[in-house]
């Protein structure tokens, strides 16, 4: 059974770098194939897909905000890690770590992580 | 970016309707598309992924089709536990792109 974990802090201040950390169970992220998300979804607002790591460590990332993500994996811990840089209040949203799955889908999601940017 | 459009943007129906939801890419994506449904407070459950391969534990009233640019999801017997907002997303080029959503309510 897959699952996937979020978490991180729920309230960061504007210009902070947010850090968030995914922790899976059920696959392995050195499997051919395998690939780990992040999406967001503010207060009443559409999905956004933001970043995509795989298992040979190709990394993909939504254009309009390359320039403020990162994402890493550590193979060992089960554990893949989003930081994005100068956090602004338009940043508030829910960020769910997804796992890809058959079909270039995203199958499974983490319950999602609140993170509201506020002074 | 591909652009995904939804429509309706949402919808009033009765349990036992038939319920048609269509999503338009700005270029064709082939067969790259995939359908969730959000319930509120909720995570995404995906439905359909490449367009009309019905997702493993997921009621066969839910199907998919289209390829190219126009696809379309339809809920065949609408259930109460169908009420929900659905959304498509393109998985043929990045940036991934999901459509506004689609509310599905009652009538």
């Amino acid at each position: 059974q897959i699952t996937l974990k979020e978490s991180g802090p729920t309230l960061v201040k504007p210009t902070q770098t947010l850090t968030l950390t995914c922790t899976f169970s059920g696959f392995s992220l050195t499997t051919s194939g395998v690939g780990v998300g992040w999406i967001r979804q503010p207060p009443g607002k559409a999905l956004e897909w933001l970043t995509l790591i795989y298992w040979d460590d190709d990394k993909r990332y939504s254009p309009s905000l390359k320039s403020r993500l990162t994402i890493t994996k550590d193979t060992s811990k089960n554990q893949v890690v989003l930081t994005m840089t100068n956090m602004d209040p338009v940043d508030t949203a829910t960020y769910y770590c997804v796992h890809r799955g058959g079909g270039d889908a995203f199958d499974i999601w983490g319950q999602g992580t609140m993170v509201t940017v506020s002074s | 970016d591909i652009q995904m459009t939804q429509s309706p943007s949402s919808l009033s129906a009765s349990v036992g309707d038939r319920v048609t939801i269509t999503c338009r890419a700005s270029q064709s994506i082939s067969s790259y598309l995939n359908w969730y449904q959000q319930k509120p407070g909720k995570a995404p459950k995906l439905l359909i992924f490449a367009a009309s391969s019905l997702q493993s534990g997921v009621p066969s009233r839910f199907s998919g089709s289209g390829s190219g640019t126009d696809f379309t999801l339809t809920i065949s017997s609408l259930q109460p536990e169908d009420f929900a907002t659905y959304y498509c997303q393109q998985s043929y080029g990045n940036p991934r792109t999901f459509g506004q959503g689609t509310k599905v309510e009652i009538k």
